[in-house]
């Protein structure tokens, strides 16, 4: 069955230490997304992609950056990372930009 | 205002009883609309699309209203199992972003 994985699912770091997310979806899809979502905010879209070599900021992007070298991955950095940053993380994929998203489990992170 | 707006509740039901949540949106060019259901600490889940003329889904109705932006889930029969966080989700157009808008969230807790 197709799906969408992330790693890790828990993460502990640093402030100032790069960290880079994982992404991983065997829908095919072309577009993929990252949110990050933490109390009283609700789902917030940090980067997203409508396909391989495209990327878009999001609404809360400052901080993190994205790639998309091929469908299947979009690996989400975190350039030095901040406390404001402790979060989780979900990502997401669609078949097309307004259809339904299917999400990954999510990682949590914890920046100390 | 916010794109999507839900009341975050808790609603909190005895099994067996009926609810019903509105969502209200601010984009009056929104095209898609989505209830997802989302557990503590897990990913969201999408329950149904919303379709114009009203869409029904075992004990789940949800219903479309276009001319007052706003988009509404009923829940009859109330199981202990519905218990979780329900997003509102929009499609949106803002500042060129195209990119689905999740609310919140409203809360349900169903008890026995």
């Amino acid at each position: 069955d197709a799906e969408i994985t992330q790693s890790p699912r828990h993460k502990i770091t640093e402030t100032g230490r790069q960290v880079t997310l994982a992404c991983h979806q065997t829908w095919n899809h072309n577009n993929m997304f990252w949110y990050r979502q933490d109390l009283g905010h609700g789902l917030r879209l940090i980067h997203y992609s409508y396909g391989v070599q495209d990327t878009n900021k999001g609404e809360v992007s400052d901080g993190y950056s994205v790639s998309r070298s091929n469908t299947e991955d979009l690996p989400l950095t975190l350039e030095s990372a901040a406390s404001s940053q402790t979060s989780v993380y979900f990502c997401a994929s669609s078949e097309g930009v307004y259809y339904e998203q299917y999400f990954g489990p999510g990682t949590r992170l914890t920046v100390t | 205002r916010k794109e999507v707006e839900q009341d975050p509740g808790p609603f909190n039901v005895p099994e067996g009883a009926t609810v019903a949540f509105n969502c209200t949106y601010s984009n009056s060019a929104s095209q898609s609309f989505f209830w997802y259901r989302q557990d503590c600490r897990k990913e969201p889940k999408l329950l149904m699309s919303v379709y114009s003329s009203g869409n029904e889904d075992g004990r789940f109705t949800a219903q479309l209203n276009r001319a007052s932006q706003y988009i509404s889930l009923l829940i009859r029969d109330s199981k202990l199992s519905d218990s979780a966080t329900y997003l509102c989700v929009v499609n949106g157009w803002d500042t060129g972003r195209r990119a689905l808008t999740f609310g919140s969230g409203t809360r349900l807790q169903v008890q026995p």
